[in-house]
């Protein structure tokens, strides 16, 4: 059964990059796609972006000129880079499967952007 | 871009209450939208997808309706697990609502 694992620094200074990676385990990236979420405390969630196998994407257009989503296939792994970061980045991350219907996520990893 | 907008943002019911809450979005999206259930320092799960399917394993319960720019979720038994922050989701543009926390009366 496919299975999402997060990793990633949980505390980014400002003007950095924030990365994470997502792991599939239990299945394999070939026709799925992968999505990143993030949730600011106490807000609402807000969609990212997501990746598609074939290598294509579709970013949030309010992030877009500091996001890159890509996959590794030979890692089983997906990954998030957000450029520049403030403290508006501060949130929880999350890897979802899909890109509606997001029905297996990842556990989540909070991060921090603080000097 | 498409505004999702959710009511209420807090709802406050008993265990067997009918609970309905609302998503309205600025377009017409047909029926291109899913509703999530979070609970406290948990992911979102899925419970509907395309307005009204209901996604396997969650309680017959849970029911959504409604196409163009108006959506339901309803509840019709509340239950003490179903106590958390629902969101809908467009999926034009993935927006998702700002939420609505149901809490116990």
């Amino acid at each position: 059964q496919m299975q999402l694992q997060q990793s990633g620094p949980g505390l980014v200074k400002p003007s950095e990059a924030l990365s994470l990676n997502c792991s599939v385990s239990g299945g394999s990236l070939k026709g799925n796609y992968l999505t990143w979420i993030r949730q600011p405390p106490g807000k609402a969630l807000e969609w990212i972006g997501y990746f598609y196998y074939t290598g294509s994407t579709n970013y949030n257009p309010s992030l877009r000129s500091r996001v890159t989503i890509s996959a590794d296939t030979s890692k089983s792994q997906f990954s998030l880079r957000l450029n520049s970061v403030t403290a508006a980045d501060t949130a929880v991350y999350y890897c979802a499967r899909g890109r509606v219907l997001l029905n297996l996520w990842g556990q989540g990893t909070t991060v921090t952007v603080s000097s | 871009d498409i505004q999702v907008t959710q009511s209420p943002s807090t709802l406050s019911a008993s265990v067997g209450d009918r609970v309905t809450i609302t998503c309205r979005t600025s377009q017409s999206i047909n029926r291109w939208l899913a509703w999530y259930q979070q609970k406290p320092g948990k992911a979102p799960k899925l419970l509907i997808y395309d307005a009204s399917n209901l996604e396997s394993g969650v309680p017959s319960r849970f029911s959504g309706s409604g196409s163009g720019t108006e959506f339901t979720l309803t509840i019709s038994s509340l239950q003490p697990d179903d106590f958390a922050t629902y969101y809908c989701q467009e999926y034009n543009n993935y927006s998702f609502g700002g939420g609505t926390k149901v809490e116990i009366k």
